[in-house]
């Protein structure tokens, strides 16, 4: 099977602005979640998607938000980008792949995104 | 290359050696725990797992070892190589969620 993918790879913007990230999960899997990467605060759990709905959801501002379409693919939105927000995104989506159980999450390579 | 944490510990060991890495985990209500390996660049990506009825594991070069009395959780790599070398995370997931609660990390940095 194909892993997780993730578009774009490295993004750049300026603060103030807005950007839109997307996951495609391994075929099959429906739940899909959103991890925040930085160097002071490890991987923060944002939110997590299944069948369209959120599921759960971590403590991020509302800038934050998410969603999911009809073939599990899900993208997250980022609103009035502030500096604090560069960080590694990454998605994960759970079920049976690499030799975990059904609630094995898997990675994809994360989005690079850098706000100047 | 991405820096994944500039400040976290690191275990340094030669090659051939066994590389034991330790995880406190925070919630005892916790039921499932993963480990994770992240190379430069790249996300996380699934070693090994075990469910909280379970006090070991076993795969291909790698044990994990789980004491819930001290929440405690420990990743042993036999035979270490060059190509281990990474940031390792353990995470667990609260019974009822889906959300994976990651330890901060610990970097292995294998010598030849």
């Amino acid at each position: 099977k194909a892993g997780v993918t993730q578009t774009p790879r490295y993004l750049i913007k300026t603060r103030g602005q807005q950007v839109t990230l997307s996951c495609s999960p391994i075929s099959g899997h429906r739940s899909v979640s959103w991890y925040q990467q930085t160097p002071g605060q490890g991987l923060q759990f944002l939110f997590e998607y299944f069948s369209e709905t959120q599921r759960n959801k971590g403590n991020f501002p509302g800038r934050f938000s998410g969603r999911q379409f009809s073939n599990s693919r899900s993208e997250m939105n980022v609103s009035t980008l502030e500096l604090g927000d560069s960080a590694l995104y990454l998605c994960a989506s759970k079920g049976l792949a690499g030799g975990g159980s059904t609630d094995t999450q898997y990675f994809g390579p994360g989005t690079r995104l850098t706000v100047l | 290359g991405e820096s994944v944490g500039l400040h976290l510990p690191t275990l340094s060991v030669q090659e051939g050696d066994n590389s034991i890495i330790n995880c406190a985990y925070s919630n005892s209500a916790s039921d499932y725990f993963i480990w994770y390996k992240q190379e430069s660049g790249k996300g996380p990506q699934f070693i090994i797992d075990i469910r909280s009825n379970m006090d070991k594991r076993q795969g291909q070069r790698v044990t994990v070892l789980l004491n819930k009395t001290v929440k405690h959780l420990s990743l042993q790599i036999a035979a270490t190589q060059p190509g281990d070398s990474a940031v390792y995370f353990c995470a667990e997931i609260p019974g009822g969620y889906n959300k994976l609660i990651f330890g901060a990390g610990t970097r292995l940095a294998v010598h030849p």
